[in-house]
């Protein structure tokens, strides 16, 4: 089946610092999404990037959808305690209805 | 803001038990979703629904699993004869026909004892 891979997989940052992330698929997508999930909760989205190319912001929060159309990043400036948690990329590909998530990135922020 | 609702917000069963998770989607979405996560894992998808349907569903969503949209409102996820591999977190989603984008509930953490 269609895989995601993100990276890194984890991440201990300072207060205040810059953070990216990214997603590879070898097959194209037609969508990438970015949720934020926190410790026993569902996934909250974040950014919806629906063609190739698209850069859009959400505050903090940067995200592009590759030209290739097979990889996606997240970029979260200035980081702040509230951004510790699971950062997952979902995907959707032509003629499926379901997402595929990648791995999640688990943030870790030292105040 | 409307949200995806799910009840209950934990579940534990017997082995073998069978148990029901249920779902409100946000009013005017046409797509529903199940998806699982096992503890510490990605979220993996299991089935799609649409027009009183399956649409589309995974390998793990073998015979113990249905779906039901039994009024306007629920959606839900039947697992019959839990297995202790069945512990997971199961989540909802639903959207709009004119988007990509679902929207997830908190979750049913579902152990089997």
């Amino acid at each position: 089946g269609q895989q995601l891979n993100q990276s890194p997989q984890s991440m201990f940052i300072q207060e205040g610092e810059d953070v990216s992330m990214n997603c590879t698929s070898s097959s194209i997508f037609n969508t990438w999404l970015w949720y934020k999930q926190d410790p026993g909760e569902g996934p909250v989205l974040l950014i919806a990037l629906y063609k190739a190319g698209e850069l859009t912001s959400n505050g903090r929060l940067t995200a592009q959808f590759g030209i290739t159309r097979k990889d996606s990043f997240l970029n979260i400036s200035a980081s702040i305690p509230s951004d510790v948690g699971i950062y997952f990329c979902a995907g959707r590909y032509q003629g499926a209805q379901k997402l595929v998530f990648g791995q999640g990135t688990r943030l870790t922020i030292n105040p | 803001e409307p949200e995806v609702t799910q009840t209950p917000s934990h579940q534990v069963t017997q082995m073998g038990q069978e148990v029901i998770l249920r779902c409100v989607p946000i009013s005017n979405h046409l797509y529903f979703y199940w998806y699982r996560q096992i503890l510490g894992q990605k979220v993996e998808f299991l089935v799609s629904f649409y027009n009183n349907e399956i649409s589309e569903k995974s390998e793990i969503f073998d015979d113990q699993f249905s779906v039901e949209r039994p009024d306007g409102s629920n959606f839900t996820l039947k697992i019959r004869s839990t297995k202790l591999e069945d512990s997971a977190m199961y989540f909802c989603a639903s959207k709009t026909s004119s988007t990509d984008t679902q929207y997830f509930g908190p979750g049913t953490r579902l152990t089997v004892l």
